[in-house]
This record gives C-alpha cells, structure tokens and sequence, in this order.
C-alpha cells in the first residue's frame, strides 16, 4: 500500500467553481502534512501546511481527519492561474523522509 | 536571496557514463533530499543527508551515489548502473526534524529541477 494516495484527476473545472481534492495517508503515526504546488515542468512549492484545527488561506482551505487519515483541499472562487498539480504530502516526525502523493491536475477554464 | 540552485538545468547522458547534478543552498539547512520525478508519477527520494559527511538511502538509490563533504552541497552522481535515468531530478532541503519539531520546519524547499535525458 503507498503511503500517500491521490486521485490523479484530471479535474477541470469552470472559472469561479469550488473544487475539492482529498489525499488519504497509511501511516496513522503521521504529523505533518502539507499541500505543495507544481507547475508544468516546474518544481514544487509550498502551497501551505495542515494544521490540526484546519486552515483556511484566502481562497484555500485545508482540513485534517486524523481518524479517517486523509487530508482536503478546497479551492473557492477558481482562478485560470489555479491550473497546476496539487501534491499531497506527509511526514511522519520520526525520520527525515516526507512521502509524496501522485499528484492531482487541476485546469480551470475559462 | 537565500535559496537552492541546481545546475544544471538540462543534462545529456551517452550510455556508460556516469554525470553529476549539483545542488546548492544557502539557507543554512541541515537537511537534504534527492528524488526523482518520471511523468505521471510522484517523487521518490534517492538519498537524504541529515548532517555533513552522512546521508542515507532512500527508495531507490541504486544506481546513485551522492556526498556530503560541505553542509551547502549535496552533488548527485548517475552512474553507469542506473539503466533508466531519463528524468526530472529536484533537490530539496530543510531543517532537520528531528532538531527542530515545530511545524513550519518540515517545509522542504525545492530546487528548480534537473532534466536528464540519455543520448
């Protein structure tokens, strides 16, 4: 079983839409999750950390459900440049290794 | 500004060479991280350095090598072993965890990428 599961998508959704994507993790001694952004043939970047009350950051919202093991995405008011592959990630605390997810695309159109 | 640099951005390998990526950083992170990107797929980790003169084998190591002689660099080498080493390889770093436990100091940074293709 991978550590980190994402379904790959691919979402396209309208400009303005809501979209929601989940990333369930195996490890239940898992402590810090994030959400990276990647553009096309870009590299990764910090889209924003997971807290264990939920976050919210202007259009983004970030949840956690430690008893179901999977984190959320929820994406308002969707934006053309929200077009990239949103990656789930995971780390346990007790190592240095962060576990990836495939990746979910999103494309919003016009 | 601080950040990671990886050079370089495009590299060609002819068959039975082997070839070096280079990842520096001047953030003053302890940690570092190499994975490999193949299309449609997430990264896996190749090696990780927690400290200088150390590191560790990720998922799959063989058919790298890597070193870890200054806390700033942390080169990658793709041997002649690696049969299949068309790919975007991303350099990161952070904190070390188990230094610093607070949250924001697991975020790994990333390097812009090296793409490797084998002539």
């Amino acid at each position: 079983r991978k550590e980190v599961e994402q379904d790959p998508g691919p979402f396209n959704v309208p400009e303005g839409a809501t979209v929601a994507f989940n990333c369930t993790y195996s490890n239940s001694a898992s402590q810090s999750f994030f959400w990276y952004r990647q553009d096309c043939r870009k590299e990764p970047k910090l889209l924003m950390s997971v807290y264990s009350s939920g976050n919210e950051d202007g259009r983004f919202t970030a949840q956690l459900n430690r008893a179901s093991q999977y984190i959320s995405l929820l994406i308002r008011d969707s934006k053309l440049s929200d077009s990239a592959t949103y990656l789930c990630v995971v780390n346990t605390n007790t190592g240095n290794q962060f576990y990836f997810g495939t990746g979910t695309s999103l494309t919003v159109i016009p | 500004d601080g950040g990671i640099t990886q050079s370089p951005k495009y590299l060609f390998r002819k068959e039975g060479q082997n070839v070096t990526l280079s990842c520096e950083q001047n953030l003053n992170h302890d940690a570092m991280y190499w994975y490999r990107q193949d299309p449609g797929q997430g990264l896996r980790l190749i090696y990780y350095s927690q400290i200088v003169n150390d590191f560790q084998k990720g998922d799959i190591a063989e058919g790298y090598s890597v070193s870890r002689e200054k806390k700033e660099s942390f080169p990658l080498t793709v041997t002649s072993a690696q049969k299949n080493p068309t790919a975007f390889y991303l350099c990161a770093s952070s904190i070390d965890p188990n230094r610093d436990r607070r949250l924001a100091k697991y975020i790994q940074y990333f390097g812009a990428g090296t793409r490797l293709s084998v002539l």
